[in-house]
């Protein structure tokens, strides 16, 4: 079972709405997570990264929580624009070998 | 442009067939990586150099071979393409090989074995 799971798969939304994707992980013990936006034909581009102590963060219209306590993560879109079509995958780095896992991504399509 | 580029962006391939993909990176990130998207969009790591040392050597199959000639360059070389190489494989690189400062990704290479 992969350690970084993300929901929903995929959305579809209109322009100028919001929405919401979950992150919940197993990863242990913990260092940071990170939100990463992968438009198509292209590599992942950073969005956020908390670590333990950071409960919320934000980037634009980009929001991004963390509740470490519940190994739970989620990014807000707010005001979606076309643009904000792509996939985002949450990444979560171990802190004793800082090694990556990643979740497979949200595929988020927005129409006008 | 300050960037991780990888070449080709995309190879096609029979089976049996001997290819590399070449990364360059120019931010003077220290530590750079392989990794491969699988058809599931799963990232998983292959290898990683640190100054030209490798670091990290996954569980991938001997035919897979990184090849660091200079900070800024990791190579994949791949032997006897098998048709489940087919995949998306990504560079990138870090200030560090702890990722402190962010990972920068190449825009990926897509390696089609038929």
């Amino acid at each position: 079972k992969n350690q970084v799971e993300q929901s929903p798969q995929s959305l579809i939304i209109l322009e100028g709405k919001n929405c919401t994707l979950q992150c919940n992980y197993t990863v242990s013990p913990f260092s940071n997570l990170r939100w990463y936006k992968q438009d198509t034909g292209r590599g992942p581009v950073s969005l956020t990264i908390m670590t333990f102590s950071e409960n919320t963060k934000s980037n634009g219209r980009y929001t991004a929580t963390l509740d470490a306590d519940t190994k739970q993560s989620s990014l807000h879109i707010t005001a979606s624009q076309l643009s904000d079509s792509a996939s985002y995958i949450c990444v979560v780095t171990r802190s004793n070998d800082y090694k990556l896992s990643f979740g497979a991504g949200t595929t988020v399509t927005v129409r006008a | 442009d300050t960037a991780v580029s990888q070449t080709p962006k995309y190879l096609v391939t029979q089976m049996g067939n001997d290819k590399s993909i070449k990364c360059e990176q120019n931010l003077g990130h220290d530590t750079m990586y392989w990794y491969k998207q699988d058809s599931k969009k799963f990232l998983k790591i292959m290898f990683s150099y640190n100054n030209k040392e490798l670091i990290i050597n996954e569980t991938v199959p001997n035919r897979f071979s990184p090849k660091s000639p200079d900070k800024a360059h990791l190579n994949l070389h791949i032997n006897s393409l098998e048709l489940g190489d087919s995949a998306v494989y990504f560079c990138a690189s870090s200030q560090g090989d702890r990722g402190s400062w962010g990972y920068t990704f190449g825009s990926g290479t897509r390696l089609t074995v038929v």
